[in-house]
């Protein structure tokens, strides 16, 4: 089955300062969802990727896609507290259905 | 405004009290699916729909029922819930079963089973 594995599992940083989080897929990537959640609430899609190479970027998160590394990171410049939250990777499973196998999550804490 | 919700958000029930959550979607999704958030375990689906009238097993869909009979709705059903269906339930929706669509996921239902 796939698995994928997301780090730093967890992370602080200083407000103002740029992170970036990494989700490493144990089988190819077939599409690569993004989701932030604030802890026990909903998730809230950032970004969908879908081809090798491919970047993304919405406000101040840049996502990419590595096929080649089975592996997808996001990137946040200029953090600020709302950028606070568990960031999880989804990955298409390739089955057809729509399937998506989730990665454990990084919890990113920014300090004011 | 495009959603999905669940009711209740909240439950605490005891053994095998049979317990419906409720899923309903606006968006006219084909698809949709039910997962579970465990700690350490992460997100995991229990079942799915791909339109109505059909549904499928995640990968962990013991001890739950589904049923689509409506494109909106897609409610899960615990006919004894037991102290290991503690979890946070969510309900995701997407526009086709084929991929390449994000899903959008309700608010949750948070379980307590005693």
């Amino acid at each position: 089955s796939q698995e994928l594995e997301q780090s730093p599992q967890s992370l602080i940083v200083q407000e103002g300062k740029n992170l970036t989080i990494n989700c490493t897929s144990s089988k190819t990537l077939y599409g690569l969802y993004w989701y932030k959640q604030k802890y026990g609430e909903g998730l809230i899609f950032l970004m969908m990727l879908q081809k090798g190479g491919e970047e993304k970027s919405h406000e101040k998160i840049t996502a990419k896609l590595d096929e080649k590394k089975q592996q997808s990171s996001l990137h946040i410049t200029a953090s600020q507290p709302s950028h606070a939250g568990i960031y999880l990777c989804g990955a298409d499973k390739g089955d057809g259905n729509n399937r998506l196998a989730f990665g454990k999550g990084n919890q990113v804490v920014v300090i004011p | 405004e495009a959603q999905v919700t669940q009711n209740p958000r909240y439950l605490i029930t005891v053994t095998g009290k049979k317990l419906t959550v409720t899923c309903s979607q606006n968006m006219n999704h084909e698809y949709m699916s039910w997962y579970r958030q465990d700690p350490g375990l992460g997100l995991r689906q229990i079942y799915y729909s791909m339109n109505v009238e059909v549904t499928d097993k995640g990968d962990v869909p013991e001890g739950y029922k589904v049923s689509r009979k409506e494109k909106r709705n897609f409610p899960l059903i615990l006919e004894s819930p037991s102290p290991n269906q503690t979890s946070l339930y969510f309900c995701a929706s997407s526009p086709t079963g084929t991929g390449g669509h994000e899903q959008y996921f309700g608010p949750g239902t948070r379980l307590t089973v005693t």
